[in-house]
């Protein structure tokens, strides 16, 4: 249980064009979700906190206009990387927590969405 | 806002000894340490964590401790094979930040046949 998938798992787009990035949990139902981006040889850096129905939070440096969060629905949560550009290239992952539990629960990461703008 | 230290950086073992690896975070408030363990391209699969009323846990190979004064925890692997080969990364929680972790920079773990 407790699988989390993402969607396209790796994707090329030229410079100037917006990618949508898909996070499903998919036996179970999440009212968090979280948006990492990982360069290369680097750590997981967050980038916003996704909850159902409600604006995302964005971490401090992170363009909420670029980076544009949409969770729909409690099982589905979007990244939409507007505009993008080379140095937008990276390895994005969420992660996600099932209803009803606290954070105490291990959050379930998704496979990671590679992105490459050329 | 909270940081996380981890250190080293990279670390090589012959196989069948133990690796240690330490991290350090700033804000006391945080309650909730887990590791991770990042294989090449893929997801970050939990390992072990820790709370902050536990001061040591253990998991067959895989030991964490956790000294919420000096606010260093570490994770402790015995009997290195390599398929504990891999980058491992430890974060930490805040209870009242809705559960967003903060990933120190993780240790790229190398063990030796």
């Amino acid at each position: 249980g407790a699988v989390v998938s993402q969607h396209p798992s790796r994707v090329i787009c030229k410079s100037g064009t917006s990618v949508k990035i898909e996070c499903r949990s998919l036996d179970f139902q999440a009212t968090t979700m979280f948006w990492y981006r990982q360069f290369p040889k680097q750590s997981l850096m967050l980038m916003a906190t996704s909850n159902e129905g409600s604006k995302a939070t964005y971490e401090q440096g992170v363009e909420k206009d670029k980076f544009l969060i949409n969770h729909a629905s409690l099982t589905l949560s979007t990244l939409t990387v507007t505009s993008a550009h080379p140095e937008d290239s990276s390895f994005y992952i969420c992660s996600a927590s099932p209803l009803g539990t606290s954070h105490w629960e291990a959050q379930y990461f998704g496979p990671g969405t590679r992105l490459l703008v050329l | 806002g909270e940081n996380v230290e981890q250190h080293p950086s990279t670390l090589s073992v012959q196989e069948g000894d133990s690796a240690v690896i330490k991290c350090t975070y700033s804000d006391s408030a945080s309650n909730y340490f887990p590791w991770y363990k990042q294989e090449l391209g893929k997801r970050p699969q939990l390992i072990i964590d820790i709370r902050s009323n536990v001061g040591e846990k253990k998991d067959q190979r895989i030991a964490v401790t956790l000294n919420k004064t000096a606010k260093h925890f570490s994770l402790h692997i015995t009997e290195t094979q390599p398929e504990d080969s891999a980058v491992y990364f430890c974060a930490a929680s805040i209870d009242n930040q809705g559960g967003k972790l903060i990933f120190g920079q993780g240790t790229e773990l190398s063990v030796k046949p």
